[in-house]
């Protein structure tokens, strides 16, 4: 059974770029959520995606969005970069209706100039 | 008003004492509630959830679920130095499709 994987482990972008962030579901999980974490802050929800639909969203404005492929693999894009997204971003994954027990990958460490 | 605060301490506890982490909420439709324990540079680990009030034990850590009062606490017994992490609680909404953390607590516990 393989776990969560996000890639890159880190990147640095300037203000006004786009990102990409990929996550791997943990082996049969069919749920991800994406979460960003700022330094000394707990992990904020971005959104959740089930049968490769958005079924959550938390308060991120639209420049987040996101993708779900049939392997339940997942994107996270962030477009027109500001500095205060510069955090670590978070994906977890479960079966649905289980998000209780969400497993979480290592992360993505963003860094923006 | 946040959905859920927590002391983010820090904590300093010599080896072996009891230590008692404690996040309050004020929405009372959350539905599940979890505790998490994170080392540094790393993602989330879940130690317990709980879904109703009262008690869940698991080694040397007890999850407690006061719904009336909005608290929601985690002991942690005999603590060991590689207890020495961060701890968040988290909440999911009763739809489901929410989700909402602390801002965790800093745990250090001295040999």
């Amino acid at each position: 059974e393989t776990g969560v994987t996000q890639s890159p482990t880190h990147l640095i972008k300037t203000r006004g770029q786009q990102v990409t962030l990929r996550c791997s579901s943990q082996s049969g999980h069919n749920t991800v959520s994406w979460y960003q974490q700022a330094l000394g802050q707990g992990p904020q929800f971005i959104f959740q995606y089930y049968r490769e639909e958005e079924n959550g969203r938390g308060n991120f404005p639209p420049r987040f969005s996101g993708l779900q492929f049939p392997n339940y693999s997942s994107e996270l894009n962030v477009n027109a970069l500001e500095l205060d997204d510069s955090a670590l971003y978070l994906c977890a994954s479960s079966l649905w209706g289980a998000a209780q027990t969400q497993y979480f990958g290592p992360g993505t460490r963003l860094l923006v100039l | 008003q946040k959905e859920v605060e927590q002391d983010p301490g820090p904590l300093s506890v010599p080896e072996g004492a009891i230590v008692s982490l404690n996040c309050t909420y004020s929405n009372s439709a959350f539905q599940y509630f979890m505790w998490y324990r994170q080392y540094s540079r790393k993602g989330p680990e879940l130690l317990m959830y709980t879904y109703s009030s009262g008690n869940k034990e698991d080694g040397r850590f007890t999850a407690q679920v006061d719904k009336s009062s909005k608290y929601i606490s985690l002991f942690i017994r005999d603590s060991q130095p590689s207890d020495s992490a961060t701890y968040l609680c988290a909440m999911i909404s009763n739809t489901g499709n929410q989700f909402y953390f602390g801002t965790g607590t800093s745990l250090t516990v001295i040999p």
